[in-house]
C-alpha cells in the first residue's frame, strides 16, 4: 500500500460544484503539503501544514480551502469549482528538516481533476 | 513569476551517453536544491540534493552541481539509461521560510532515454 494516499484518482465534474479530495498518510510525518501540476507551469504549491493545528496559503491558494482533520489526513477542497481548476493535484508529506534530508517531499500519486 | 526555470522542457539521449539537465534559479534567499524525478501516472519522487554550502554532489549515476555566482544548477545523470526517462523537476527552498519544506519547483524537462 502506498505511503500517502490520495482519493479520488481521476474526478470529472461541472463548473460551480464542491469538490473534495483527501490524503491519507502513513508515514507519521507532521507536515502535509498540496500542489497542483499543469503543463508548462511544473508544481505549484497550494497550502501546507507544519501540524494539526497549523495551516499556511501558498502562492496559489485563491479559489482552494484546506483541512487538516488528524496528522495523517489532509483534505483540500474547492467551494465552487471553475474549468481552470482542471489540473493534476498532489499531496505530499514530510519530516521536520534534519540534516541532509532539507525539502524531501514524499509525493501521492496525484488526482486528476477536470471541470467542465 | 518563475523563480525556478528549466528552459528545456525535453531532452533525448542515447542509452550510455551522459544526460544534463539544468537550473535557473532567481532567487538568492535559495539555499538548498532538490531534483525529483516522475514517472507518468506516479507521484514525483526524491532523487538527489545540495546545500548551497557545496558546488558539488554525488549519488552513484546522479551528480548535481552548483554554480551559486550564476544561479545555475545542473543534473548530471552518466550513463544514461531507458529506466531514466522520465519528467525531472528542479526545486528549491529558504531554510527561512517554511523550514526549508517549502519548495518551489521549476517547470521540469521531459528526458528521453533512447536505446
Amino acid at each position: 500500500d502506498a505511503d500517502v494516499t490520495q482519493t479520488p484518482r481521476n474526478r470529472i465534474t461541472k463548473t460551480g460544484k464542491r469538490i473534495m479530495l483527501e490524503c491519507s498518510q502513513t508515514k507519521g510525518h507532521d507536515r502535509m503539503y498540496w500542489y497542483r501540476q499543469d503543463p508548462g507551469l511544473g508544481l505549484r504549491l497550494i497550502y501546507y501544514s507544519f501540524d494539526v493545528k497549523d495551516i499556511n496559503k501558498g502562492e496559489i491558494s485563491d479559489g482552494y480551502s484546506v483541512s487538516r482533520q488528524a496528522q495523517a489526513k489532509f483534505s483540500l477542497s474547492l467551494e465552487s469549482a471553475i474549468p481552470n481548476q482542471t489540473a493534476l493535484y498532489f499531496c505530499a508529506t514530510s519530516d521536520a528538516p534534519t540534516s541532509g534530508r532539507t525539502g524531501e517531499l514524499f509525493f501521492g500519486e496525484g488526482s486528476r481533476l477536470t471541470v467542465l | 513569476d518563475q523563480q525556478v526555470k528549466q528552459n528545456s522542457p525535453s531532452l533525448s539521449v542515447q542509452e550510455g551517453r551522459i544526460s544534463i539537465l539544468n537550473c535557473d534559479y532567481t532567487n538568492s534567499m535559495f539555499d538548498y536544491f532538490l531534483w525529483y524525478k516522475k514517472y507518468p501516472a506516479e507521484g514525483p519522487t526524491f532523487l538527489i540534493s545540495i546545500s548551497s554550502i557545496k558546488d558539488k554532489n554525488e549519488d552513484g549515476r546522479f551528480t548535481v552541481f552548483l554554480n551559486k555566482s550564476a544561479k545555475h544548477l545542473s543534473l548530471h545523470i552518466v550513463p544514461s539509461q531507458p529506466g531514466d526517462s522520465a519528467v525531472y523537476f528542479c526545486a528549491a527552498s529558504d531554510s527561512l521560510t517554511g523550514g526549508g519544506n517549502k519548495l518551489t519547483f521549476g517547470t521540469g524537462t521531459q528526458l528521453k532515454v533512447e536505446l
